[in-house]
């Protein structure tokens, strides 16, 4: 199975700061890598598909980066709504899996 | 207006099953490939299985549900099902249909959940 390890696992930031996330597979995904942001009682939600693709609607603060087997998340200037835990996931293989999460804290 | 809604959870004894079943709107729904993914209280997500576009189509599942979990689809009704039998403890969670897209998950349910406890 591919592991993705996520870091770091919690982040608090401030309102317009750059944030990066970062997500490592245990080997090569072929770049079949997702981002989702889950808000506490909703469904995940996809900002970013193929490492760097951003999902219609998202707005263009989020942005993807990375190949192989790492790869980053981020959020140029931090917005109160960007609250949440945000995953990786990967389906270059089966099982698909996800990181564990990043808790992102808007101070 | 792409709409997916779980329904069919509650609470189960270890060892119950519980069919899980998901409708949509919005697509058509013979394009996709489908999922269910899970969440169990305060933990992160876990995918559970994978049904190919076809009525009978290919399977894929996680592991730990091989065997006890078996993933249906009814193109005609737009339906996705989940039936879970011999089910654990650890079984507890928000599952959440999903439409594949390429290799990831674009469009969710709202979720609903399933307990496994006596």
């Amino acid at each position: 199975d591919i592991q993705l390890t996520q870091s770091p696992s919690f982040l608090s930031a401030f309102v317009g700061d750059r944030v990066t996330i970062t997500c490592r597979a245990s080997q090569g995904v072929n770049n079949y890598l997702a981002w989702y942001q889950q808000n506490p009682g909703r469904a995940p939600k996809l900002l970013i598909y193929g490492a760097s693709t951003l999902q219609r609607g998202v707005p263009s603060r989020f942005s993807g980066s990375g190949s192989g087997t790492e790869f980053t998340l981020t959020i140029s200037s931090l917005q109160p709504e960007d609250f949440g835990t945000y995953y990786c996931q990967q389906l270059s293989s089966y099982p698909a899996t996800f990181g564990q999460g990043t808790k992102v804290e808007v101070k | 207006e792409v709409q997916l809604v779980e329904s069919g959870g509650g609470l189960v004894q270890p060892g119950g099953s519980l069919r899980l079943s998901c409708v949509w709107s919005g697509f058509m729904f013979d394009d996709h490939w489908m999922a269910w993914v899970r969440q169990a209280p305060g933990k992160g997500l876990e995918w559970v299985a994978n049904i190919n576009k076809q009525d009978e189509g290919e399977q894929f599942y996680v592991d730990s549900v091989r065997g006890r979990f078996t993933i249906s689809r009814d193109n005609a009704k737009n339906s996705l099902s989940l039936q879970m039998n011999s089910l654990r403890a650890e079984d507890t969670a928000v599952y959440f249909c999903a439409r594949i897209y390429l290799r990831h998950f674009d469009y969710w349910g709202q979720g609903i959940l399933v307990t496994v406890s006596s």
